[in-house]
Parts: structure tokens; C-alpha cells; sequence
């Protein structure tokens, strides 16, 4: 069985500080995805970055990074700088590969408050 | 750039009653997820079709059926309604293959009374 867990339910940051969103993962897949998805208070999901298991290389994008982490099983989520439009609730999602429409599997999420 | 459309965009129904869910992917698309997500929960996997075939299946009860049409476009039909069963219902597409990521509709938000 899979298991995303985001052990943080909620963080609240003064505007343009750094935060980190944690995302520990459980499967027995050797090959898998991880993703992160953004749901702002308008309720829509927002497709922000996907992660290969065989590819362990951190990426950043803008003011976004990432670190994945295989020998711990995180995938872990860092905003810089962050802004007041960054506040949203952020769910980190796996993925079996079984070479089929296989569903996520989503953490409970984490709900960023940015304060101006 | 099209996105997947979902209609209704509210829906209210009452105990017992029965309703459907539509879900139009991006096009080119041929894979169709859908998943429920009540108040403060996380989305949840309810089924998912590739090619008009259902391909994986989460936790849908069993008053729950969907299929996948010709065109692609995808329907969720719920039966004998129950309060629990409000919430938001997403759809997502997807290029069927190993690495593409699904992309999600604005979701159908259903309210039983």
C-alpha cells in the first residue's frame, strides 16, 4: 500500500520569508511519481511539479525548489521569498507505475498562510 | 491553453435522489481520473478510464458507476444520495503513458440536503 504523509496541517509565515513544506512518501514500487499540487481558497488543483523515483536531481523553478531525498523518502517543498498569493493548501501525491491510469494517492495536505 | 471542463459546476440534490457528473478532458487527452474530495479532506481516488476502459479503481462505493464515451468525455453517476456524499468532485486528464501528469478540472461541487 502507498502513503503520503505531510506531517505539517498548517504554517503561517510573514510575507517574504522562506518555508519549507515537508512531504514523507511509503511504497514498495521501485518505480514511482511523486507530484505537488496547489489548491488555492478558489478550490481549483494546480499541477506544479512531477518527480521520477530514478531521477533524484532537486529542481527549482522561480521561487520554488525541490528536494527529493530517495534514501529518506521525502520529497520536500521550498517557496522563497514567499508572497501573500502563495497562500494556499499544498498536497504532495504519488503515483505507482503500473503502466495503467493508476490515481494519485494524496497527503493531507498543508494549509500556507502567508501574512502580509 | 483548453483545460478539462466539468458540469455541473454546483449541483443540489436531495437524500436518495440520483445525479451526474460530466467531465469533458483536454483534448487529445484519453485518460479520464475521477476523484472526491469532501470538506478539509484530501482528494480521494474514485476511478479512472483509459481508452473507454476502466483502467484503476479506488474507493468508489458501489452506488457509484462511471464510463468513458467515444469523445472521450467522461460521466460519473451517483445513486441513492446520501449526505456524505457531498463534496468536490474532480475530474483529470491525461496523455495515457508512464510520465505525464493529470491535469484537474475547476471540480463539480455537490451538496445533498
Amino acid at each position: 500500500a502507498q502513503k503520503v504523509t505531510q506531517a505539517q496541517t498548517e504554517i503561517s509565515v510573514v510575507e517574504k520569508e522562506d518555508v519549507t513544506l515537508d512531504c514523507v512518501y511509503e511504497t514498495r514500487d521501485t518505480t514511482y511519481y511523486l507530484f505537488w499540487y496547489k489548491q488555492p481558497p478558489s478550490g481549483e488543483l494546480v499541477f506544479l511539479i512531477r518527480r521520477n523515483s530514478f531521477d533524484e536531481q532537486n529542481e527549482i523553478s522561480g521561487r520554488y525548489s525541490w528536494n527529493f531525498q530517495k534514501s529518506t523518502s521525502s520529497f520536500n517543498f521550498t517557496i522563497t521569498a514567499s508572497q501573500v498569493v502563495d497562500s494556499a493548501v499544498y498536497f504532495c501525491a504519488l503515483r505507482r507505475s503500473g503502466g495503467g491510469a493508476d490515481g494519485l494517492t494524496f497527503g493531507k495536505g498543508t494549509h500556507l498562510i502567508i501574512q502580509p | 491553453a483548453a483545460g478539462v471542463i466539468q458540469s455541473p459546476r454546483h449541483l443540489i440534490k436531495e437524500k436518495r435522489e440520483t445525479a451526474t457528473l460530466k467531465c469533458y478532458p483536454i483534448p487529445r487527452h484519453d485518460t479520464v481520473y475521477w476523484y472526491q474530495q469532501g470538506p478539509g479532506q484530501d482528494p480521494q481516488f474514485l476511478i479512472s478510464f483509459y481508452e473507454k476502459m476502466q483502467s484503476d479503481k479506488g474507493s468508489i462505493p458501489d452506488r457509484f458507476s462511471a464510463q468513458q464515451f467515444s469523445d472521450y468525455h467522461s460521466e460519473l453517476n451517483m445513486s441513492s444520495l446520501e449526505l456524505g456524499d457531498s463534496a468536490l468532485y474532480f475530474c483529470a486528464s491525461s496523455l495515457a503513458g508512464e510520465m505525464l501528469e493529470q491535469y484537474f478540472g475547476p471540480g463539480t461541487r455537490l451538496t445533498v440536503t
